[in-house]
């Protein structure tokens, strides 16, 4: 069964380094996301993308983030100067329609 | 305003248990309603999507949605220690691409 796959599993980094979050969506899926869940809270989006633009960014997502997809199988979340509160599981999704199907995440600790 | 409310548990059942998860929301003008799975420190697993009103079956799984009391729940019928998990309610748009809005999670343990 096809499946979103991320990577790395775990990252840590530096507080002010830039990350690049990596995740190869369902290959006949159009439409990708990104979210993130702190540890005990919910899940909450961060960005939506489609067609090579964004297509709706929640106010979490401020110009520190980026997404981009680079060729014709990778996502990318790019965090450019990571604070400690950055610190959270990073799930990549993708879909069709309003269906979304997601990845096993990244966990990225900031020290 | 988006929101989905969602009681967090703990819920401990014994194993055969039939079980009733739910959750309620705001937005009137969601119309994808789903149940994810999540094990600790892994990605949502969907279990079940319902779009619009109704109900929908799958194996031992049952989605509702209510949509004039705002309303989803998901029953779990003969419930075994492996449906132990954190189940998370969400919903969205009746467009592609919108974010999907997630209640809290409710934590189910399932006892043998």
């Amino acid at each position: 069964e096809p499946e979103v796959t991320q990577t790395p599993s775990h990252q840590v980094t530096q507080m002010g380094q830039e990350v690049i979050l990596r995740c190869v969506p369902i290959s006949n899926h159009l439409y990708f996301y990104w979210y993130r869940q702190i540890l005990g809270q919910k899940v909450e989006f961060l960005v939506s993308f489609y067609n090579n633009e964004i297509s709706e960014k929640s106010e979490i997502f401020d110009d520190q983030f980026s997404v981009e997809r680079p060729d014709g199988s990778n996502f990318t979340l790019k965090i450019r100067s990571t604070k400690l509160e950055d610190s959270a599981m990073y799930f990549c999704a993708s879909g069709t329609a309003g269906i979304q199907y997601f990845g096993a995440g990244t966990r990225l600790s900031v020290l | 305003q988006k929101e989905v409310e969602q009681d967090p548990g703990p819920l401990s059942v014994p194993e055969g248990a039939i079980v009733s998860l739910n959750c309620t929301y705001s937005n009137s003008a969601f119309q994808y309603f789903m149940w994810y799975r999540q094990y600790s420190r892994k990605g949502p697993e969907l279990l079940m999507y319902t779009y619009s009103s109704g109900n929908k079956e799958d194996g031992r799984f049952t989605a509702q949605v209510d949509k004039s009391s705002k309303y989803i729940s998901l029953f779990i019928r003969d419930s075994q220690p492996s449906d132990s998990a954190t189940y998370l309610c969400a919903m969205s748009l009746n467009q592609a691409g919108t974010a999907l809005i997630f209640g809290k999670g409710t934590t189910l343990s399932v006892s043998s």
